[in-house]
């Protein structure tokens, strides 16, 4: 079967620096996407990656293992405003019907 | 200029009712997703329609039936509403089914 497995809550402090780690069992893998979600709101996109090594995008890297189905998102110099839930995703195939599975989500709180 | 619409974003209802929700996007994407999401927050995708063809349909009741009139339109009907169908309904586009995805507002239905 496929499965993500993400943490449910981290807590981390105002200023730090914090990792968010996402381990996937899939049937084929077409990449690897990361969403960030406040509370009631809509996903919005952080990141893709579909090769190993890190992706930068400011305060926010990427990192994949397709060897070892593991991806974890940096989130440097945390502000309040990135309390939020972060999403794992992974496309498992290849087909036009390939579909997008989504992890729980990390319930992410920035104590000042 | 909003890229991915829903309407209405909040719906209350009587269990048995009939209601759809109207999804729009400007994007010029070729595909679009409903997803629902529950209290646990877990995104789960019902369907997935590319060109205004259906290419992904979950394990979904029949009650509920998307209809695609062009690319950049997928609604959503649910007959005979039940308790369980309370949940956030976001709908999605992107250029391809292995692409990034960008979600809508949401839509709050509350069955009571």
């Amino acid at each position: 079967g496929q499965n993500i497995d993400q943490p449910t809550e981290m807590t981390a402090t105002e200023g730090a620096i914090v990792q968010i780690n996402c381990t996937y069992q899939t049937s084929g893998f077409n990449g690897l996407f990361w969403y960030q979600q406040h509370a009631g709101e809509a996903p919005t996109f952080l990141s893709y990656n579909v090769l190993d090594g890190l992706e930068e995008k400011g305060r926010f890297s990427s990192f994949l293992s397709r060897s070892k189905g593991y991806s974890y998102l940096l989130l440097k110099e945390l502000q309040m405003k990135d309390s939020a839930s972060y999403l794992c995703a992974v496309i498992p195939g290849y087909s036009s019907a390939s579909k997008i599975i989504f992890g729980s989500g990390t319930r992410l709180s920035i104590r000042p | 200029d909003t890229a991915v619409s829903q309407t209405p974003k909040y719906l209350v209802t009587q269990m048995g009712n009939d209601k759809s929700i109207k999804c729009e996007q400007n994007l010029g994407h070729d595909t679009m997703y409903w997803y629902k999401q529950d209290s646990k927050k877990f995104l789960k995708i019902m369907f997935s329609y590319n060109n205004k063809e259906l290419i992904i349909n979950e394990t979904v009741p029949n009650r509920f039936s998307p209809k695609s009139p062009d690319k950049a339109h997928l609604n959503l009907h649910i007959n005979s509403l039940e308790l369980g169908d309370s949940a956030v309904y976001f709908c999605a586009s992107s250029t391809r089914t292995v692409e990034t995805q960008y979600f809508g507002p949401g839509t709050r239905l509350l069955v009571l």
